[in-house]
C-alpha cells in the first residue's frame, strides 16, 4: 500500500514495561511526525523528523519517551516504564517537504494496565 | 499563546443544512498553510481541505469550503448540505514557513465534535 502504516494496531501492556511503536511513512516523504491522542482529546504533538536534521523533540512529555528514525524512513517510538497515563492512541503522519498536508497512519492504541 | 483555537467543543446541525466550524490561528509568518481534518469514530484522520496564506480565493472541495479571513486570522470550515456521515471530530491545523520549507511542524486545534441530526 501507498499509505502510512503503523504497528501494532493495538498494544496492551502492564505498567512498568517498555513498548515500541512502529511507523512506516509514505515512501519519499522526508518529514515524519508522532502525535498522541488521549480519549476524546485533540492531537498532542510529540516529535518530528525532517530529513537528516536533528529531530524536534519539544513535545515529548518525559524522558521515558524517545524516538528514532533509521535511514530516513521507518520510525520507532519507545516508551519506557509505561504508566497508566500513557494510555492513548499514538498517531504517526508523514509529509513531503513541499507537501500541503500530512498523511496519517491508522494509529496504535496503547493500553497500560 | 495557542497557535490554533477552536472554540466550539460540540456542534449540532440538521441534516441537509449548512454548518460553520470556527478556527482562529496565531502566526507571525507571512507564508503558512491552513488545513482541516475529519476524524470519524473509527479514528482515522482524513484530510479535507487546504488554504495557503497567499491564495486569493477561498478553497473549496465539494461540499467543503474554507472561509479564509486573513486580517482576522480565521479559517472557518463550512460544510454545506450536511449528511449523517459528516458526524465526526473536525480539527483545524496550521503549518508555518511554507516558502522556506523549513517549517514542517503542524499545529492542531482541540477539535469540534459535529453531530448531524436526521
Amino acid at each position: 500500500g501507498a499509505g502510512v502504516s503503523q504497528s501494532p494496531s493495538n498494544k496492551v501492556t502492564e505498567k512498568g514495561k517498555d513498548v515500541e511503536l512502529r511507523c512506516d511513512p509514505i515512501s519519499g516523504h522526508t518529514a515524519l511526525y508522532w502525535y498522541r491522542q488521549s480519549l476524546g482529546q485533540g492531537l498532542e504533538f510529540l516529535i518530528y523528523f525532517q530529513g537528516n536534521s536533528a529531530p524536534d523533540k519539544s513535545g515529548l512529555p518525559s524522558d521515558r519517551f524517545s524516538a528514532e528514525r533509521t535511514g530516513g524512513s521507518v520510525s520507532t517510538l519507545t516508551i519506557q516504564r509505561t504508566q497508566q497515563e500513557d494510555s492513548a492512541v499514538y498517531l504517526c503522519a508523514s509529509s513531503s517537504i513541499a507537501g500541503k498536508e500530512q498523511f496519517f497512519g491508522p494509529g496504535t492504541r496503547l493500553t497500560v494496565l | 499563546a495557542q497557535k490554533i483555537t477552536q472554540t466550539q467543543p460540540g456542534m449540532f446541525v440538521q441534516e441537509k443544512e449548512a454548518v460553520t466550524l470556527d478556527c482562529t490561528y496565531d502566526t507571525s509568518d507571512q507564508s503558512y498553510g491552513l488545513f482541516w481534518y475529519k476524524q470519524p469514530s473509527s479514528g482515522e484522520m482524513i484530510f479535507l481541505i487546504y488554504q495557503g496564506s497567499y491564495d486569493e480565493q477561498n478553497a473549496t472541495e465539494g461540499r467543503y469550503s474554507l472561509n479564509f479571513q486573513k486580517a482576522r486570522k480565521s479559517a472557518n470550515l463550512v460544510i454545506s448540505a450536511s449528511q449523517l456521515g459528516d458526524s465526526a471530530m473536525y480539527f483545524c491545523a496550521m503549518r508555518e514557513a511554507l516558502l522556506l520549507n523549513t517549517g514542517n511542524q503542524f499545529y492542531f486545534g482541540t477539535g469540534t465534535s459535529l453531530t448531524v441530526i436526521p
